[in-house]
């Protein structure tokens, strides 16, 4: 089977960084996936790593280490737009399917 | 638009009755999948299509069965509805074996 976990909840400051961190635990892993979802909304694609290191994308930042079974999401400039839900999906094998973490829910405040 | 879209957006019904989702995506994407979020915003895979084959079918009740017309339609039926049924449903898309996936907008499910 599988376990993902990632803290329920965390706030941070507009303009800060804050780091979403992910474990995981699975045999034939496939690749990482971040999630954003605002409240009501669809979850929409950031992110995907399948091999080690950090992949950039504007001020979102997603790093994975295989052998430790972590990722992490890094957000940079906070935004109060970026409050939402983040989820953490590990793919296992050669397939599409994805097994999605509980999900972190972000508060940007002043 | 280049989408994947869902109907009804809301749902509203009395257990007991059988209801239909459908979802529909016009990316040209040859995987097609229904997600299942409860109230604890926990999203769990239900089904997976690939070009109108079922690829994927965790432990769901068989009241709930869905239908590939052809590969850009994944529709859900749900029979003998149960107050646990309750969540929002998203269907998603993706390109075969390609990493992302592309989520409808939900549809909201409330039986009553």
């Amino acid at each position: 089977g599988q376990n993902i976990d990632q803290p329920t909840e965390m706030t941070a400051t507009e303009g800060a960084i804050v780091q979403i961190n992910c474990t995981y635990q699975t045999s034939g892993f496939n690749g990482l996936f971040w999630y954003q979802q605002h409240a009501g909304e669809a979850p929409t694609f950031l992110s995907y790593n399948v091999l080690d290191g950090l992949e950039e994308k504007g001020r979102f930042s997603s790093f994975l280490s295989r052998s430790k079974g972590y990722s992490y999401l890094l957000l940079k400039e906070l935004q109060m737009k970026d409050s939402a839900s983040y989820l953490c999906a590990v793919k296992r094998g050669g397939g599409n399917k994805l097994t999605f973490g509980t999900g972190t829910q972000l508060k940007v405040e002043l | 638009d280049t989408a994947v879209s869902q109907t009804p957006k809301y749902l509203v019904t009395q257990m007991g009755n059988d209801k239909s989702i459908k979802c529909e995506q016009n990316l040209g994407h040859d995987t097609m999948y229904w997600y299942k979020q409860d109230s604890k915003k926990f999203l769990k895979i239900m089904f997976s299509y690939n070009n109108k084959e079922l690829i994927i079918n965790e432990t769901v009740p068989n009241r709930f069965s869905p239908k590939s017309p052809d590969k850009a339609h994944l529709n859900l039926h749900i029979n003998s509805l149960e107050l646990g049924d309750s969540a929002v449903y998203f269907c998603a898309s993706g390109p075969g074996l390609k990493e992302t996936q592309y989520f409808g907008p939900g549809t909201r499910l409330l039986v009553l």
